[in-house]
Formats: structure tokens, sequence, C-alpha cells
């Protein structure tokens, strides 16, 4: 069984269109996040929730918009999707919003704007 | 606020030689420190953490990490790599409401 997983794995769309990215956890853990991967391969996060609230927001474009209808999942919508947002997007999962805890990943998904 | 600095962005390597790839951190509260590694178009996965007690930590896949305070480094390595190991190791260190900041990533190149 997957234990975080993300749709669409691949997705390849034009500039300003909206989309979005889905991802479910199984390992009952009350704690997801969203990452971005960089065309050189640098890891930075982006939005994490605890039990549905979000705790961590960075400094990122108010076009992305995490929502977390349930614990065990995250997703994350894009509007006026810009080169720039070309990415592998990953969602994370831990236990509990703590420094300590290992954070399981999902498959990545990667985004193209074209 | 947290940093980690990578310092070697690509380590190529023979088979069974061991390998060292080195991570240094700052931080301003206590010190939390993993090791991911990502195989090629997947997702992270966890190598090692240091959390408290013993500097000297062991991991999956043989790999062990030497948490050095005074030094503030985290280096991980291994005795004898395999070419299954060839892949995209980062460093990371954990900060309030578990937020990971990552290392620019080092890609180790085992070659036969």
């Amino acid at each position: 069984d997957t234990a975080v997983s993300q749709t669409p794995k691949y997705l390849v769309t034009q500039m300003g269109n909206d989309k979005s990215i889905k991802c479910e956890q199984n390992l009952g853990h009350d704690t997801m996040y969203w990452y971005k991967q960089d065309s050189k391969k640098f890891l930075k996060i982006m939005f994490s929730y605890n039990n549905k609230e979000l705790i961590i927001n960075e400094t990122v474009p108010n076009r992305f918009s995490p929502k977390s209808p349930d614990k065990a999942h995250l997703n994350l919508h894009i509007n006026s999707l810009e080169l720039g947002d070309s990415a592998v997007y990953f969602c994370a999962s831990s236990p509990a919003a703590s420094s300590y805890n290992e954070q399981f990943f999902g498959p990545g998904t990667r985004l193209t704007v074209l | 606020a947290q940093s980690v600095t990578q310092l070697d962005s690509q380590v190529p390597v023979f088979e069974e030689a061991p390998v060292e790839l080195r991570c240094n951190y700052s931080s301003s509260v206590s010190v939390y420190l993993f090791w991911y590694v990502q195989y090629p178009n997947q997702g992270l996965q966890l190598l090692l953490k240091y959390l408290s007690g013993s500097t000297l930590v062991k991991g999956i896949n043989g790999f062990e990490a030497e948490f050095n305070k005074s030094q503030t480094s985290f280096h991980l390595r291994k005795p004898s790599v395999h070419i299954s190991d060839t892949a995209e190791y980062f460093c990371a260190v954990g900060a309030s409401y578990g937020k990971l900041t990552f290392g620019q990533g080092t890609i180790l190149t085992v070659h036969p």
C-alpha cells in the first residue's frame, strides 16, 4: 500500500491556466506538507497543515492555495500558472508537527508550464 | 534561523570504495538533523536522523553519520558503496512545526 500518494504524477499545461494537485496519506499522520523542488533540485517548504489547520505558510505567491478537507488529504491549487511554477511538487506527512519527526514523502508531481 | 550547506554538489566514486558526503548546518535552537536520499524520479526517503545522545548515528543501507557540535557538521559516510547507492542525498535540519530546511543536495555517482 502506498503511504503518501499524489495525483497526477505529470502535469503539462499552458500559462494562465488553473490546476490542482492532490495528496493523500494513509499513515494516520496529523501533519502534511507541500514542498517545491526547482530545476536545480533545491527543496523548499511551501505549506504545512496540522489537523486541517494551516501552520506553515512560507513566502509563496497567493496564486498558490492549499486546502485540507481532512487530515488525510492536502491539495494544492494553483491559479494563473506561470513559467516559473514549473517544478516538482512533493507532498509529505509526519506523525505530528514537531522538528524531530521523520517526514514521509510522496513520489512527486512534475508540473511543466508551457 | 536554520540553514544547511552541503559542501559537494557531486561526488563520483568507484564501487566498494568508501564515501563521505559533507554537511554543515547553522541553527539557533535545538538541533535535529536528517539525511534523506532521493533515487531518480522518486520521492525522498529517510536514511538516518540525529535527535540526541550518541553522536554516531546508524541508518539504513549501511550508512552512518556523525554529529559534531563544535564544527556544526553532520557528515554522512559509508565504508563501501554499491552501484545501487547512486542517488541524490539531502541533509536537512528540523525546526518549529516540522519545518525542514534542506541543503542543496549532493549527487553520488557510483562507477563500476
